[in-house]
């Protein structure tokens, strides 16, 4: 069956423009998070919704990032003022609740000039 | 939120040598996965390993779980250029999210 599918795969923008980012999960899977992985380094988590609702976004680093998943299904992450330091692959992963086996997509490569 | 430090950091090695890298944390964890991540993918769940002592065997891949749960390590045997890739410990946290290690970084050469 399809995996987790996140759009664009890469995406480039100016410092200061807002940007969005798609995930789509597996179908019937209820946990969703978003990760953060800068160059050379692990995954670092940003938020995990568990249906619609978003039950832990310790990981956001500040209020320039927000995440909707407005139906329990396809989340977007989206990000205000971009900066430089905003460069990073952005994954998505989904799970059959939350303490499934996490899969991963293939991530959006963002970069900020 | 604890730390885990993989080393080493980068392994580059010829096809048909052995190797290990490790995964270590100051705090005991509950338990651990390893994962391999490969150039333009998301990473791929290896192993769970949850009681202190463990070893699980995926084909030529070994993973073993401290005693005191504090560390682990991965063994990979006759590594193949297929082995290639970002190796990663994890741990799962709170039941919603994964802490990842610093991870190891392998090449294997034919």
């Amino acid at each position: 069956g399809a995996g987790v599918s996140q759009t664009p795969s890469n995406k480039v923008t100016e410092k200061g423009k807002y940007v969005e980012l798609r995930c789509d999960p597996i179908s019937g899977h209820t946990a969703l998070y978003w990760y953060r992985q800068s160059l050379g380094q692990g995954p670092e988590f940003l938020i995990y919704f568990q249906g619609t609702g978003a039950a832990d976004d310790s990981g956001l680093p500040n209020d320039r990032f927000f995440a909707v998943r407005p139906e329990g299904s396809v989340s977007t992450l989206k990000i205000q003022r971009t900066e430089r330091g905003d460069s990073a692959v952005y994954l998505c992963a989904s799970s059959p609740g939350p303490r499934d086996e996490q899969y991963f997509g293939p991530g959006t490569r963002l970069t900020v000039t | 939120t604890q730390l885990l430090e993989q080393s080493p950091q980068f392994l580059s090695i010829q096809e048909g040598e052995n190797l290990t890298v490790y995964c270590n944390s100051s705090s005991v964890f509950s338990s651990l996965q390893w994962y391999r991540q490969e150039p333009g993918e998301g990473p791929v769940l290896l192993v769970t390993v949850v009681t202190g002592g463990e070893v699980k065997k995926l084909k030529r891949l070994t993973f073993q779980f401290g005693d005191a749960r504090k560390d682990s390590s991965l063994h990979i045997t006759a590594a193949q250029p297929g082995d290639t890739g970002l190796y990663l410990c994890a741990e799962p946290y709170n039941t919603d999210k994964l802490i990842f290690g610093t991870g190891t970084r392998l090449q294997v050469f034919p």
